[in-house]
C-alpha cells in the first residue's frame, strides 16, 4: 500500500502568509496527486488535481507542485477563507490520504 | 449544477447492517465512476469503496472487504453501499464523491454532504 504523509499537522500562520504544506509518498506516484481543503462540518473540495493543475472556481494563490515522492502545496497570501485542514491524496494505485495539516490563525 | 444528497445513515448495533444511498444529479451518471469515502469524528479521510460509470467493477479497501457492497442503479442516479457486519470502528461521516472518469482511478471532483453512522450498542 501507498502511504502519504503531510507535514506540518498543524500550522499556524496570519492574513497575507506564504503557507507551504508538504506531502511525501512511501512509493513513487508520478504526479497522480491531488490537494484537498475541508471546514469543520463541510465535505472535502477539490483544489488541485494531477499535483500542479488548479480545479476550475479554485484562486489562483493556490499552487500545487511535485512529481515522484515529494509534492507541496503552497498558498501565496494566506486569506481568512483559507483557514481549514488539507488533505493530499495519490490516485496511482488506489487512493491514499495524507493524514492532514490544520493551518490555523496565528 | 452537480449534486450528490447522501441518505440511510444513522444508529446500529454492533453486527447490525446499513444501506447508504447517494443520489446524484446534474451530470450523466452513468459517465462517472463513483466512491465512497468516510472520516471518522476527529479523524482523516480514508477511501471506502469504488465503483465503474457500467457498474462491472468494484474496488473495496481491505478494512471493509467482504462486509462491504458497493452497487449503483444508473436508472434511478443513485450510488450505493450495504454495511453489513458493522463494526464500532466503521463509525464515521460517509462521503460519496464523484471520480473524474467512467473507470475508476483520478481525483474526486465533486463530494456529497456526508452520512453520518453510528455503531454503537
Amino acid at each position: 500500500d501507498i502511504q502519504m504523509t503531510q507535514s506540518p499537522s498543524t500550522l499556524s500562520a496570519s492574513v497575507g502568509d506564504r503557507v507551504t504544506i508538504t506531502c511525501r509518498a512511501s512509493q513513487s506516484i508520478s504526479n497522480w496527486l491531488a490537494w484537498y481543503q475541508q471546514k469543520p462540518g463541510k465535505a472535502p473540495k477539490l483544489l488541485i488535481y494531477k499535483a500542479s493543475t488548479l480545479e476550475s472556481g479554485v484562486p489562483s494563490r493556490f499552487s500545487g507542485s511535485g512529481s515522484g515522492t515529494e509534492f507541496t502545496l503552497t498558498i501565496s497570501s494566506l486569506q481568512p477563507d483559507d483557514f481549514a485542514t488539507y488533505y493530499c491524496q495519490q490516485y496511482n494505485t488506489y487512493w491514499t490520504f495524507g493524514q492532514g495539516t490544520k493551518v490555523e490563525i496565528k | 449544477e452537480v449534486q450528490l444528497l447522501e441518505s440511510g445513515g444513522g444508529l446500529v448495533q454492533p453486527g447490525g447492517s446499513l444501506r447508504l444511498s447517494c443520489a446524484a444529479s446534474g451530470f450523466t451518471f452513468s459517465d462517472y465512476a463513483m466512491t465512497w469515502v468516510r472520516q471518522a469524528p476527529g479523524k482523516g479521510l480514508e477511501w471506502v469503496s469504488a465503483i465503474s460509470g457500467a457498474g462491472g467493477s468494484t474496488y473495496y479497501a481491505d478494512s471493509v472487504k467482504g462486509r462491504f457492497t458497493i452497487s449503483r442503479d444508473n436508472s434511478k442516479n443513485t450510488l450505493y453501499l450495504q454495511m453489513n457486519s458493522l463494526r464500532a470502528e466503521d463509525t464515521a461521516a460517509y462521503y460519496c464523491a464523484r471520480d473524474g472518469a467512467a473507470a475508476p482511478g483520478l481525483h474526486f471532483d465533486y463530494w456529497g454532504q456526508g452520512t453520518l453512522v453510528t455503531v454503537s450498542s
